[in-house]
């Protein structure tokens, strides 16, 4: 079935450090490829995303590529900051009937001064 | 601010007591979800309404029942729950697929409430 994987950390960086948040996805169809920020106490934010092969989403320093051929949508940033200190999750998202979404466990991601 | 609000943030219930949560969108949706998000776990998917009728149910408890009154209302009504029930509950929404459109639509989430079952 439709699945996502990503790794669950937690991952604990230092400020100005380089991320790698790695996502791979198992899908029928051609998904939509999403990545959601949750910051304590609050719900999913929408982070960027990339509706089909070769895409690029970016926003805030965050960057993720769309790739087919590896089935994969890492989340990489140059310099993370202590304000990116969060929980990420990779999404695809399928055309059904409704806008079906599916969910990856989460990363936790802990950025120390 | 995402444009979906979420009420209440915070929840404390019996096993015994009959609650509701409610959420709000104003970004002119015109579907709905509920999400259980617990520790440990995926985000799961409970209910879906789109243009206000249920086209989702992921095998959800019958103490859980929702209520979709109109595009951007939506209801989570409780009775009876289990302490394993206690988690974060979000509220989202996005525009249904029209005709000829190939790509799903963001969801936008609410804060979420965060619900205690002792």
């Amino acid at each position: 079935g439709d699945s996502v994987t990503q790794m669950e950390g937690p991952v604990t960086l230092s400020e100005e450090a380089f991320l790698t948040i790695n996502c791979t996805y198992t899908a029928t169809g051609y998904p939509s490829l999403f990545w959601y920020v949750q910051y304590p106490g609050e719900g999913l934010q929408l982070l960027l995303k990339a509706t089909k092969a070769d895409d690029k989403g970016s926003n805030k320093g965050f960057e993720a590529t769309y790739r087919k051929e590896t089935t994969s949508f890492h989340l990489e940033k140059g310099s993370v900051q202590v304000s990116d200190s969060a929980v990420y999750f990779c999404a695809l998202a399928l055309k059904t009937s409704y806008d079906k979404v599916i969910f990856g466990p989460g990363t936790s991601l802990s950025v120390i001064p | 601010e995402t444009g979906v609000t979420q009420t209440p943030r915070h929840l404390v219930m019996g096993m015994t007591n009959k609650k509701s949560l409610k959420c709000e969108q104003h970004l002119g949706h015109n579907a709905m979800y509920w999400y259980k998000q617990s520790a440990k776990k995926p985000l799961e998917l409970m209910f879906v309404y789109s243009l206000e009728e249920r086209v989702e149910n992921n095998s959800v408890p019958s103490r859980f029942s929702p209520e979709c009154p109109n595009s951007s209302h939506l209801f989570l009504h409780l009775h009876t729950l289990q302490p394993e029930d206690s988690a974060l509950y979000l509220c989202a929404s996005s525009h249904k697929m029209a005709l000829g459109q190939t790509n799903p639509d963001t969801q936008y989430f609410g804060p979420g409430t965060r619900l205690t079952v002792l």
